[in-house]
């Protein structure tokens, strides 16, 4: 199993640009999540996915979309990017999304953006 | 709302030393806890986890954690650590009835030095 795959791994954006972070995992895992990582905050919730097409949004999910139409894939767009959205971004998956189950999380390498 | 605390930044020590992580959480629902390590320029993986049951839980590479429900601490530690445990450790936590959602402690940087 190639786990939770991020790509790109860097990406550099100008204010106002859109982009799409992509995630995959092949691991047939029911729950799966975006995570930005900032200098001394941890990682801080984007939004998340119980099963294919079912979002929900996170702690931290203003200008961003994403969409799961499939088990596998649940990428990440970026509408219009602004510098505070400099940040390594972290997807995430478990292998149950039901309460109760205390499933470990296993994140992808991140993708490092830096808007300018 | 729940919030996790990690009291300490950065942690300094010598190679075959014993170190120790706080953590602390505030909640008022019952919740799962956990520890993340983070090598530098990777993903986080699992170090270990409690869900219930004894509060002492032990992990991968030599490291164990304490749960304390009265001082809602759960605090790591490694008797002698070694130059390759020099990485960022993340506390977490999760609401058992809220399914897999967690929040993160700001992290400690740990350097081990030889």
């Amino acid at each position: 199993n190639a786990g939770v795959t991020q790509t790109p791994k860097f990406q550099v954006l100008k204010t106002g640009q859109s982009m799409t972070l992509q995630c995959a995992q092949d691991m047939n895992h029911e729950y799966m999540s975006w995570y930005r990582q900032d200098p001394g905050m941890g990682l801080r919730l984007i939004h998340y996915s119980v099963g294919a097409g079912i979002t929900d949004q996170g702690e931290v999910p203003n200008g961003y979309n994403v969409s799961r139409s499939t088990t596998e894939d649940f990428p990440l767009r970026l509408l219009s990017a602004a510098p505070s959205q400099t940040s390594v971004y972290f997807c995430a998956s478990s292998y149950r999304a039901v309460p109760g189950t205390g499933d470990e999380q296993y994140f992808g390498p991140g993708t490092r953006l830096t808007v300018t | 709302a729940q919030s996790v605390t990690q009291l300490d930044s950065q942690v300094p020590v010598f190679e075959e030393a014993p170190v120790e992580l706080r953590c602390n959480y505030s909640s008022s629902v019952s919740v799962y806890l956990f520890w993340y390590v983070q090598y530098p320029n990777q993903g986080l993986q699992l170090l270990l986890k409690y869900l219930s049951g004894s509060t002492l839980v032990k992990g991968i590479n030599g490291f164990e954690a304490e749960f304390n429900k009265s001082q809602t601490s759960f605090h790591l530690r490694k008797p002698s650590v070694h130059i390759s445990d020099t990485a960022e450790y993340f506390c977490a936590v999760s609401e058992k009835a809220a399914g897999n959602k967690l929040t993160f402690g700001g992290g400690t940087r740990v350097l081990v030095k030889p």
